[in-house]
């Protein structure tokens, strides 16, 4: 069954506190993004990787960083640097030929 | 810099009804146009896109049309159904760094019985 994973659904982190999303796909795609998406709004781009081993920043990378080691693999890491970190998390994967996105079912980050 | 702006924000329809959804892009290199719907605490669906060699596309009762000239595009839902309720999202593909999907800020459409 291909598709894209994200885990955990819902995570819930104090103030100050590094937490990692994870992101596997299985869909054989060279490109992986990360979006934040807040309440009422659209989804920013944090970080996309084309290759592995190589990523570039997007609109709202501050706070944020990313690791491409694998080509199924793209954690984002939200760090204590990040002041606003409570959103709803989207990672996607794409060929880098078509554009299209395909979207995991995302991470709802809280922080207490 | 690479934007795209969609408009309205809000969008009221009765049943029945058309409902259009207009989007802008700042770059006139991009040449793919997706649309995707997502429902409350859902991720977001592809429902239709575009490419910059054509000028319209139907898919059942959605269809999309592109103005490169103008460089907008625009989502056309007619005989509209609550189950269309959702907040829709365009897209533009932007080449710079490899390629990346830039998102309008979404359009709530609630369509009344």
């Amino acid at each position: 069954d291909g598709g894209i994973t994200q885990s955990p659904k819902y995570l819930f982190r104090k103030e100050g506190q590094n937490v990692t999303l994870s992101c596997e796909q299985n869909l054989n795609h060279d490109a992986m993004y990360w979006y934040r998406q807040d309440p009422g709004q659209g989804l920013r781009l944090i970080y996309y990787s084309q290759i592995v081993n190589d990523f570039q920043k997007g609109d709202i990378a501050e706070g944020y960083s990313v690791s491409r080691e694998k080509k199924e693999s793209f954690p984002l890491t939200v760090t204590s640097a990040q002041k606003n970190p409570t959103a709803f998390y989207l990672c996607a994967s794409s060929t880098v030929y078509t554009g299209e996105l395909f979207f995991g079912e995302g991470s709802r980050l809280t922080v207490l | 810099g690479e934007n795209v702006e969609q408009h309205p924000s809000t969008l009221s329809v009765q049943e029945g009804d058309s409902a259009v959804i207009k989007c802008t892009y700042s770059d006139s290199a991009s040449n793919y146009f997706p649309w995707y719907k997502q429902e409350l605490g859902k991720r977001p669906q592809l429902i239709i896109d575009i490419r910059s060699n054509v000028g319209e596309k139907k898919d059942q009762r959605i269809a999309v049309t592109l103005n490169k000239t103008a460089k907008h595009f625009s989502l056309h839902i007619t005989e509209t159904q609550p189950e269309d309720s959702a907040v829709y999202f365009c897209a533009a593909h932007f080449y710079n760094q490899g390629g990346k999907l830039i998102f309008g800020q979404g359009t709530e459409l609630s369509v009344k019985p």
